[in-house]
């Protein structure tokens, strides 16, 4: 079966620098996303990794590791509004979409 | 990026009747998802609406409970039929990215509580 793990639940504090990791076991492989969802709204793009290594955009940084089955998101200069939870979606062979059930993110001051 | 609206954003309805959720994108695409997400839990796909064609509906998912309706290419309709307590979800519509990445863009959720 297709499986994609998250830690449920982190906490950091404002200012730290937070590392959001993810595994996943797919059928084929097509890229990795990490999407960012505030509570009550909709699940907003973040990243997109299909090669092995470090994308970086600004403070969020997205690692992949294909012969791993891993990711991670590295979050840093933590803001109060980085509160959300963190979800990690991989695209398998048939281009679907299997999604992770989301780490919630608290930031602390 | 497209932009999405959803009708209605929350209702509140009770067992055994019907809700049918629209879904607007600003721009024609060909593929439109219909995504469930239960209280503290991730997205999970209903079905994928193409236009012109039947919608093609995950394990576990099936059209009479929610039909779904492709008029054209930048319009889509859920129904969640028969309610049940069980159907209170967010429920979202999406659809993929014209960028280099297939991204998904999202509406901003229909908030359905069953009583």
């Amino acid at each position: 079966g297709q499986n994609i793990d998250q830690p449920t639940e982190m906490t950091a504090t404002e200012g730290a620098i937070v590392q959001i990791n993810c595994t996943y076991q797919t059928s084929g492989f097509n890229g990795l996303f990490w999407y960012q969802q505030h509570a009550g709204e909709a699940p907003t793009f973040l990243s997109y990794n299909v090669l092995d290594g470090l994308e970086e955009k600004g403070r969020f940084s997205s690692f992949l590791s294909r012969s791993k089955g891993y990711s991670y998101l590295l979050l840093k200069e933590l803001q109060m509004k980085d509160s959300a939870s963190y979800l990690c979606a991989v695209m398998d062979s048939n281009y679907q979409l299997i999604w992770g059930a989301g780490t919630k993110l608290i930031i602390k001051p | 990026s497209a932009v999405i609206s959803q009708k209605p954003s929350r209702d509140i309805c009770q067992r055994g009747t019907s809700l049918t959720i629209q879904c607007q994108v600003d721009s024609q695409v060909t593929m439109m998802f219909w995504y469930r997400q239960q209280p503290g839990q991730s997205l999970t796909l209903i079905a994928t609406a193409n236009q012109g064609s039947e919608a093609t509906y995950e394990s576990g998912f099936v059209i009479d409970k929610f039909p779904i309706s492709r008029p054209n290419l930048t319009f889509s309709t859920l129904t969640v039929s028969n309610m049940s307590p069980e159907d209170s979800s967010i429920y979202l519509c999406s659809v993929p990215g014209a960028g280099d990445y297939n991204e998904q863009f999202f509406g901003p959720g229909t908030r359905l509580t069953v009583l």
